[in-house]
């Protein structure tokens, strides 16, 4: 079956580091690949995705491309800030109709000033 | 617009009482998905409808737990009864289509104690 596998938390950094949170993933299809934030006490918020190979998706500084031939999609973000401390899920969706929609465990995220 | 709404944000109950969850999607989306999270297992997908129709609920630990969405603008999720190891946060979210690309949209969840 599709499976997604992150890196181990937590990552501990200090304020203004450079971030990579590894993702790799299964699926006997083509997916689509997601990055989803949740801060705490709140819901899980779309921060990136990318729909095809080498595709590159963006945001608030964090990116992540699409590598197929490596099945990765790892999150990387220049210079952290401590707003940025919550945990990250990685993501993958193989088929229409919302099926096979696997999140990964998450990797939790602390940054220090 | 307000995004996707969850009712009651906290609910403790105790074993053995009823539980409804209670779900808004965004307006216009098609796609509903209810999710559990807990620290042991993740997040896992419970059941997902789309245009109100269950699609797959083999996510739905057991007989216990059932989910209606009656109309495109409302979905519950009841726990009946309740155990101790229901204990989680559930989420609720939407998306507007069903193809693989669309993004789901989660609401803040509601956390729930089951003494």
């Amino acid at each position: 079956g599709n499976s997604v596998t992150q890196m181990e938390g937590p990552v501990t950094l200090s304020e203004e580091a450079f971030l990579t949170i590894n993702c790799t993933y299964t699926a006997t299809g083509y997916p689509s690949l997601f990055w989803y934030v949740q801060y705490p006490g709140e819901g899980l918020q779309l921060l990136l995705k990318a729909t095809k190979a080498d595709d590159k998706g963006s945001n608030k500084g964090f990116e992540a491309t699409y590598r197929k031939e490596t099945t990765s999609f790892h999150l990387e973000k220049g210079s952290v800030q401590v707003s940025d401390s919550a945990v990250y899920f990685c993501a993958l969706s193989e088929d229409n109709y919302g099926q096979n929609f696997v999140f990964g465990p998450g990797t939790r995220l602390s940054v220090l000033p | 617009d307000a995004g996707v709404i969850q009712s009651p944000r906290h609910e403790v109950t105790e074993m053995g009482q009823e539980v409804t969850l209670r779900c808004k999607p965004i307006s216009g989306h098609n796609s509903l998905f209810w999710y559990r999270q807990t620290m042991m297992r993740g997040l896992e997908l419970l059941i997902y409808f789309n245009n109100n129709v269950p699609i797959d609920d083999s996510g739905m630990p057991e007989d216990r737990f059932s989910a209606k969405m009656p109309n495109a603008s409302f979905s519950t999720l009841k726990i009946q009864p309740s155990e101790p190891r229901d204990s989680a946060v559930y989420f609720c979210a939407s998306s507007f289509g069903a193809a693989r690309g669309d993004t789901q949209y989660f609401g803040p969840g509601t956390r729930l104690t089951v003494l």
